[in-house]
């Protein structure tokens, strides 16, 4: 079954530097699809970014971007000129490409972010 | 833009009382799911339906639940009896499509407290 882990349960970055999450996450499949959730304090889960495994390429969506290393299971958010708006509960996900579609969350982190 | 909606926003419900929680998915989504969040934790997967059928399930969905999509709009998540340890958010999502990179998109959760 696959896994995945965040093993930084609290992040904190000052506004305007660049922060990093990490995730690892354990399958056998070679073909999958990962994404990074927000969760605000309103609790809503937002779409951050998504990766497909088999591009070699990371995923940037303006001031966040992945970096993805397939052959170690890792898949790392970035978070460049943070804001106090991205302070949010951010959680990792994996979605197999095969019978299965549902997603396995990470246990997130909590990104605080300071003035 | 187009977006999941959940209500009631929260509930409370007696321990042994039947709750429904209710969903309208985007409208030319097919593919619908439940998950829930216990507080301070992760977010789980519940179940995954399709063509008015339920595609997968995970451990916890037991017979106390039911999912169902009564008038083609909306999409209901029923526990027959609840217990103190189904106090959690509970997240509707939907997905046009299965496969490929369409992501889930989520309501914002409904928080149910049983007492």
């Amino acid at each position: 079954a696959q896994t995945v882990t965040q093993s930084q349960p609290e992040m904190s970055v000052q506004e305007a530097e660049t922060v990093t999450l990490s995730c690892t996450y354990d399958t056998s499949e070679s073909d999958y699809y990962l994404f990074w959730y927000k969760q605000p304090p309103s609790r809503q889960m937002i779409l951050v970014i998504r990766q497909e495994a088999y591009k070699q390429q990371n995923a940037t969506e303006n001031r966040f971007s992945v970096n993805f290393q397939k052959a170690a299971k890792s898949f790392s958010l970035k978070i460049s000129d943070s804001q106090l708006g991205d302070a949010a509960m951010y959680f990792c996900a994996y979605r197999s490409s095969g019978d299965t579609d549902k997603l396995i969350f990470g246990t997130g982190t909590r990104l605080q972010v300071f003035p | 833009e187009p977006e999941v909606t959940q209500t009631p926003s929260h509930q409370v419900t007696q321990m042994g009382q039947e709750v429904i929680l209710r969903c309208v998915p985007i409208s030319n989504h097919l593919y619908f799911y439940w998950y829930r969040q216990i507080l301070g934790q992760k977010v789980e997967f519940l179940v995954s339906f399709y063509n008015n059928e339920i595609s997968e399930k995970s451990e916890i969905f037991d017979d106390q639940f039911s999912v169902e999509r009564p008038d083609g709009s909306n999409f209901t998540l029923k526990i027959r009896s609840t217990k103190l340890e189904d106090s959690a958010m509970y997240f509707c999502a939907s997905r046009p499509g299965r496969w490929g990179h369409t992501e889930a998109f989520f309501g914002q959760g409904t928080r149910l407290t049983v007492v």
